[in-house]
């Protein structure tokens, strides 16, 4: 299995809500990633989680909070978004940090 | 610090062409680098990889060599195909391990 599964794949949300975005993987990946990726842009790092430690926060605001509740899984908790948050979400995983990282198709948020 | 530079795009082929998509790079190290490619509505795949100087990396008809001497990590195929059309993301891993830093990508369009 080398699949990197994302839910849900699409999201729309006030900026009022909370909302979670799962991400799942079964391939024994011990690092994490969230990203952000704007239309016709490369996405940008926002969190690593190292053996399910958060390593790497890339001065993401508040409203963005992750979690990686073990090593398959990691969610990121949304709350009180703004509208230029809208974006794709990816997650990634990869065995070490350093190595080649898998990713998942997205989730697609839109906020209003 | 570590940094990835792409030609700009679009770049527009018909179906058969040759198709070279340029890269170079900034890194302290000894970075490993990558192509990724991101096909409409997806996340991002790995298309190949190197991980050393004169390494080349294959995958599909495409490949790259990594160029220490010019710090080049230049895509190529031989004839491209329409399925080929997509936006493909040159990128390294820093020797730290901590992050991959993506170039902007370029969009590729193949016609028939």
């Amino acid at each position: 299995d080398t699949e990197v599964t994302q839910t849900p794949k699409h999201l729309v949300m006030g900026m009022t809500n909370k909302k979670s975005l799962k991400c799942e993987q079964h391939m024994g990946h011990r690092a994490m990633y969230w990203y952000k990726q704007k239309a016709k842009k490369p996405p940008e790092l926002m969190f690593v989680y190292s053996y399910e430690k958060l390593s790497i926060n890339e001065s993401v605001p508040s409203r963005f909070s992750p979690e990686c509740p073990n090593s398959s899984l990691l969610n990121l908790h949304l709350h009180a978004l703004q509208p230029e948050d809208s974006a794709l979400y990816l997650c990634a995983s990869s065995q070490e940090r350093k190595e080649t990282q898998y990713f998942g198709p997205g989730t697609r948020l839109l906020v209003l | 610090g570590d940094s990835v530079t792409q030609m700009e795009g679009p770049v527009t082929l018909s179906e058969e062409a040759f198709l070279t998509i340029n890269c170079t790079y900034t890194a302290t190290g000894y970075p490993s680098l990558f192509w990724y490619v991101q096909y409409p509505g997806e996340g991002l795949q790995l298309l190949l990889k190197a991980t050393k100087a004169d390494d080349k990396g294959s995958n599909k008809g495409f490949e790259a060599t990594y160029r220490k001497e010019t710090t080049s990590f230049h895509l190529e195929k031989g004839s491209v195909q329409v399925s080929d059309s997509a936006v493909y993301f040159c990128a390294l891993s820093d020797p730290g391990g901590f992050k991959t830093i993506f170039g902007a990508g370029t969009r590729l369009f193949v016609k028939a």
